[in-house]
């Protein structure tokens, strides 16, 4: 157990949606890293929040959006959903800014039909 | 710009056999490298690193050197474990920058 909770594991919704996927970093981690498994894509860097403040972004749509709140858990927003926005999302904690090593939940399966 | 290259998987061998998962880097500075090994229905987890060329990172019976001359990581063990079964990733991360880079991912299957 990494100690990184992610919610839900599974998700099916519909095209055109919008759903929230839901993380909580190990105790005393302040950063949290959003990526995007998929077959085809392979893991891809979505964005980085350190204590709070958007620290670093990567390949994240304009139809994503994420934020982390005080008492650290940090949420993912994907909007107008299409087929293609199905995949694992893995969200990730470390201590420091720097991300020397990273923490993984076990991630969120999005389906979108 | 920066990527890193895995050798394409399935792989599958027999238990008590020799491993190498062959890695690549292109990166226009010194980056630290990584293994990551993701067990079935789990998150990736960090199984080993090395920080500077000629460096040798270790753990559970894994080994890779980080070669800056073929710029490769490959990932060795002497005798793999059907619990050694599971996706490996290679990744490179410059110590300026917060994003982990990811290679593809190489699946291992180990046979009783």
């Amino acid at each position: 157990d990494s100690g990184v909770t992610q919610t839900p594991k599974h998700l099916i919704t519909a095209t055109g949606q919008r759903v929230t996927l839901r993380c909580s970093p190990r105790s005393g981690d302040l950063s949290v890293y959003w990526y995007q498994q998929s077959l085809d894509q392979g893991l891809q860097f979505l964005i980085q929040y350190y204590n709070g403040e958007e620290r670093a972004k990567g390949n994240i749509l304009e139809r994503f959006s994420a934020q982390q709140f005080p008492d650290l858990h940090s949420e993912l927003n994907l909007s107008s959903l299409e087929l293609g926005d199905s995949a694992l999302y893995f969200c990730a904690s470390s201590k420091d800014r720097g991300g020397e090593k990273l923490f993984f939940g076990s991630g969120t399966q999005l389906s979108v039909l | 710009g920066d990527s890193v290259t895995q050798m394409e998987g399935p792989v599958t061998l027999s238990e008590e056999a020799f491993l190498t998962i062959n890695c690549t880097y292109t990166a226009t500075g010194y980056p630290s490298l990584f293994w990551y090994v993701q067990y079935p229905g789990e998150g990736l987890q960090l199984l080993l690193k090395a920080t500077k060329a000629d460096d040798k990172g270790s753990n559970k019976g894994f080994e890779a050197t980080y070669r800056k001359e073929t710029t490769s990581f490959h990932l060795e063990k002497g005798s793999v474990q059907v619990s050694d079964s599971a996706v490996y990733f290679c990744a490179l991360r410059y110590s300026s920058a917060s994003k982990i880079i990811f290679g593809s991912g190489t699946r291992l299957s180990i046979r009783p």
